[in-house]
């Protein structure tokens, strides 16, 4: 993979339900992982920054993992709220050079 | 807390025109990257700066050109604006210049519309 993709592009889940969703990068020259979450109007905001192969991270029911072997990176939101309904973007940084490069970002819709 | 200012907000511009974008990072952030997002796309980098010096380049057309200035506020400057230089063009500041365990602090972003 060349790009930073991530699937699927939207998702809607019910209230108290528990999802997750990918983002997929190159597996060479890994630097780092990064999500965001992105709420309409207003700027994205930092969940993980994510360096090491197998790493966990966990904030509140948001955690993620990853694999940088593989090149990939799950995203899950345990018992949503309507509060968790957002765009959340992924990006990855290279070894080289200085810039993250973002995933299309997969939207979520959390239904009451 | 502070945060990454962005200035202006929105604008209007006609084809053919200028703009200069302005960005403010958050007290000592010396990294500063500037994306655009297009309508229905994703962020693309356009540039980076690193204690004032360009630290990486992306997609950034040559019409338009960005610095970091001494207080570390960095501008994006364009020229010759075309109809598809709509977006919204976000600045985010980092402490360190990889940023390995820092993420990114988002500006609020400026809107420009292009007619």
């Amino acid at each position: 993979i060349l790009n930073v993709e991530q699937s699927p592009q939207s998702l809607h889940v019910q209230e108290g339900d528990s999802t997750n969703f990918t983002c997929s990068f190159p597996s060479s020259n890994f630097y780092a992982l990064h999500w965001y979450r992105w709420e309409t109007a207003k700027s994205p905001e930092a969940l993980f920054v994510m360096t090491l192969n197998g790493d966990e991270k966990k904030k509140g029911r948001i955690s993620a993992t990853l694999n940088t072997k593989e090149g990939y990176s799950y995203l899950y939101i345990k018992g949503s709220q309507p509060e968790d309904s957002a765009t959340y973007l992924c990006a990855f940084f290279k070894a080289a050079g200085n810039k993250l490069t973002f995933g299309g970002g997969t939207r979520v819709l959390v239904k009451p | 807390a502070a945060g990454v200012i962005q200035s202006p907000r929105h604008l209007i511009k006609e084809k053919r025109e200028t703009a200069t974008l302005k960005c403010y990072p958050i007290p000592r952030h010396d990294t500063v990257y500037w994306y655009q997002q297009g309508p229905g796309q994703d962020p693309q980098f356009l540039i980076s700066f690193y204690e004032k010096m360009q630290s990486d380049k992306g997609s950034i057309p040559d019409r338009f050109s960005a610095q970091q200035f001494s207080d570390y506020h960095s501008e994006l400057n364009m020229s010759s604006l075309e109809l598809g230089d709509s977006a919204l063009y976000f600045c985010a500041s980092s402490p360190t210049l990889k940023g390995i365990g820092s993420p990114l602090h988002f500006g609020n972003g400026t809107r420009l519309t292009v007619t």
